[in-house]
C-alpha cells in the first residue's frame, strides 16, 4: 500500500509570492492534517480536513488556506510569503473519525522563502 | 490548553545503555497519548501509542505507559542500539478529530 505522499519535496521561492503544496493520503484514508514544522516554533497543526471539510484550524493567520477533493488529496496555499514561512510542511493522513488513530506522515515539502 | 512537555536535549548514549526521554502533558478530558520518531531527512513514524490510562504501549523495543495520575509518559528502552539516532516526539489527541500537539522534540545521539 503506497504512503502519504507530497509533492513538491523541495521548493524554492521569494518573499510576496505565493505556494501551493499538494498531499496525496493513503488510499481509503479521509482525514488530511497539515504540520508546519520550523526549529523555532517546533511542529505546529494547521488545519484538517474530513470529507472535504475543514474540521479543525491552528492558529495561523488567513495566508495560509488549504481545501480537500473529492479523492481526498488535499492541498494547502500559503499567499504572500514571508521569511519566517520557511519550514517543513507536513501531511498526515488517518482512515477513521475517531480521536485515537494512527496518523500516517509523508516526508514533507521543504519550503525555502528568500 | 493541551499542552506537552518534554525533557531537552540533545541526549547522547553509548550503544546498549538504557534510555528514558521524560514527557508530561496538560490536557482537558482524556487525551489519547502518542510517541513518534523522526530520522534525518524524513517524515514522521508512530513509535507507540497509549489511550488510557494505564496502558503501555510497546514497539521495537520501546515502552511508554500512560500514567494519569503524574500527567506523564515517559519514553523508555533498555538497550539502544546506534540506529535509534533520531528525534522524538511526544504527542496528544484530545477532545475528538485528529490535531495533534506535539512536545518540542528531543534529538538522540547514539554512539559505537
Amino acid at each position: 500500500k503506497a504512503g502519504v505522499t507530497q509533492t513538491p519535496r523541495y521548493l524554492i521561492k521569494t518573499r510576496g509570492q505565493q505556494v501551493t503544496l499538494s498531499c496525496s493520503p493513503i488510499s481509503g484514508h479521509r482525514s488530511v492534517s497539515w504540520y508546519q514544522q520550523t526549529p523555532g516554533q517546533g511542529l505546529q497543526f494547521l488545519f484538517e480536513y474530513f470529507s472535504e471539510t475543514q474540521r479543525n484550524k491552528g492558529n495561523f493567520p488567513g495566508r495560509f488556506s488549504g481545501r480537500q477533493f473529492s479523492n481526498s488529496r488535499s492541498e494547502m496555499n500559503v499567499s504572500t510569503l514571508e521569511l519566517g514561512d520557511s519550514a517543513l510542511y507536513l501531511c498526515a493522513s488517518s482512515l477513521a473519525d475517531s480521536s485515537y488513530n494512527e496518523q500516517f506522515f509523508g516526508p514533507g515539502t521543504r519550503l525555502t522563502v528568500l | 490548553g493541551n499542552s506537552v512537555t518534554q525533557m531537552e536535549g540533545p541526549v547522547t548514549l553509548s550503544e546498549e545503555a538504557f534510555l528514558t526521554i521524560n514527557c508530561t502533558y496538560t490536557a482537558t478530558g482524556y487525551p489519547s497519548l502518542f510517541w513518534y520518531v523522526q530520522y534525518p531527512g524524513e517524515g514522521l513514524q508512530l513509535l507507540l501509542k497509549a489511550t488510557k490510562a494505564d496502558d503501555k504501549g510497546s514497539n521495537k523495543g520501546f515502552e511508554a505507559t500512560y500514567r494519569k495520575e503524574t500527567t506523564s509518559f515517559h519514553l523508555e528502552k533498555g538497550s539502544v542500539q546506534v540506529s535509534d539516532s533520531a528525534v522524538y516526539f511526544c504527542a496528544l489527541v484530545s477532545g475528538g478529530y485528529n490535531k495533534l500537539i506535539f512536545g518540542a522534540g528531543t534529538r538522540l545521539a547514539v554512539h559505537p
